[in-house]
């Protein structure tokens, strides 16, 4: 299993560009999450996803957008990035029941000038 | 969810026990426990998690108090490489699964 994989591993953009963040896991996990990462901060949830079909928002949505078209797949979508959403970007799985928690990705590191 | 507080810094001499602690005074009844870590630049990494039982598996333990109102994570020899930031979670297994609200953790750094 290569577990939660995440693409690209870094990124600069330009304000008002657009981009998509892909995740993909081969865990057969029913869950799927974002979560952006400031420096010195801990990690804030944008969006999670219950199973294909099902999205809903976090604690930070503003400015993203997901879709969940697959088990395995949980792309976040940047529309119009502006550089307050410069961050770390981790996408994590779990299965629904309580197991061994949350599998993170390795990363996206993203930055808006 | 329950509010959690951790030191924000630790110390650990290599080969030593390292005993991390965590209030969580407002914790539910039916709130877990959850340990994450994360190594610099990495994802967190999920370590261990409990209900109201002391739990063990083979990268941690896990003391909880009987009143839950406070847990001890244990790494029992610690090596260089669990220098890392600490994450205690409390959660309830719900709808939204392990859907986890991290704060600020604790700061491990394990010296030679």
């Amino acid at each position: 299993n290569a577990g939660v994989t995440q693409t690209p591993k870094f990124r600069i953009l330009k304000i008002g560009q657009s981009m998509t963040l892909q995740c993909t896991q081969d865990m057969n996990h029913n869950y799927m999450y974002w979560y952006r990462q400031d420096p010195g901060m801990g990690l804030k949830l944008i969006y999670y996803s219950v199973g294909a079909g099902i999205t809903d928002k976090g604690e930070v949505p503003n400015g993203y957008n997901v879709s969940r078209s697959t088990t395995e797949d949980f792309p976040l979508r940047l529309e119009l990035a502006a550089p307050s959403q410069t961050s770390v970007y981790f996408c994590a799985s779990s299965y629904g029941t309580e197991r061994r928690g949350n599998t993170f990705g390795s990363g996206t590191r993203l930055t808006v000038v | 969810d329950a509010k959690t507080t951790q030191p924000t810094s630790m110390d650990c001499a290599e080969g030593r026990a390292a005993n991390l602690p965590c209030n969580h005074s407002t914790i539910s009844g039916n709130e877990y426990v959850y340990w994450y870590r994360q190594i610099h630049s990495q994802g967190p990494q999920y370590i261990i998690h409990g209900l109201k039982n002391n739990e063990t598996n083979e990268m941690a333990s896990l003391i909880i108090t009987e009143d839950r109102k406070s847990s001890t994570l244990i790494l029992p020899h610690a090596t260089l490489r669990d220098t890392a930031v600490y994450y205690c979670i409390v959660r309830v297994q719900g709808n939204a699964g392990n859907m986890l609200t991290f704060g600020g953790g604790t700061r491990l750094m394990v010296k030679p």
